[in-house]
């Protein structure tokens, strides 16, 4: 069965740190992978998205995410975190022939962020 | 990128009455829709896809006679919880995209019901 995997429930870091924050996944096929940002109440926003070609993707608000196929791992990182990074942060995983909005989610890492 | 927009942002309802959740997409045509759940400190679960002018698919374990999807344009979608009661209190997200392989969702910014 599909699942996504994100091992950290809650990570601090301080400002201007750099930033890992982990997901795996279960998936028979080529996965479509995700990461999203949620705050608090609010909707989704789609930091980036893998679907095939460079394993290395790059998002909005200088996030990047690598996606290694033998580990089953799609890492979300990023060099330099800013206190509006602050957020929770969900993985998820495409299913239903590759459609984008059919999504398999992680459970979700809340970061928080030190001044 | 385009916009959903969902409303209402929140609502309180009495045990037994019906609320219904809208879902737009304001720039674009949606043929299909997503709606999602999310229960506090947890992930978001798939709850129904909805295509515009078809019947919703539901997912397994979700009551299809209590949540009501009408996906009538291409537009808007409603979430209508009919009898509602305090265990269907959560965090309603929906997500639309456009017809086409690969073309991104986008989410409403969520509608938190509580049922007293």
């Amino acid at each position: 069965a599909q699942s996504v995997t994100q091992p950290d429930i809650h990570i601090t870091v301080s400002e201007g740190a750099s930033l890992e924050l982990r997901c795996n996944y279960s998936y028979g096929a080529t996965p479509y992978l995700f990461w999203y940002v949620q705050s608090p109440g609010q909707g989704l926003q789609l930091l980036l998205k893998y679907f095939s070609g460079d394993t290395l993707v790059q998002g909005i608000k200088g996030f990047e995410a690598e996606f290694k196929r033998s580990q089953s791992s799609f890492n979300l990182r990023k060099p330099s975190v800013h206190w509006s990074d602050a957020a929770e942060y969900f993985c998820a995983v495409g299913v239903g022939g590759g459609s984008q909005g059919n999504l398999i989610f992680g459970k979700g890492t809340k970061l928080s962020v030190k001044p | 990128g385009a916009v959903v927009s969902q409303h209402p942002s929140w609502v309180i309802c009495k045990s037994g009455t019906s609320v219904k959740i809208e879902c737009r997409s304001l720039d674009f045509q949606a043929t299909t829709m997503f709606w999602y759940r999310q229960f506090p400190k947890q992930s978001l679960m798939l709850m129904a896809t909805s295509n515009e002018g078809s019947k919703a698919t539901y997912e397994q374990g979700v009551e299809k006679d209590k949540f009501l999807i009408n996906h009538a344009s291409l537009t808007l979608s409603t979430l209508t919880v009919t009898s509602a009661h305090p265990e269907d209190s959560s965090f309603y997200i929906c997500s639309a995209r456009e017809a086409g392989m690969n073309t991104e969702a986008f989410f409403g910014q969520g509608t938190r019901l509580t049922v007293v």
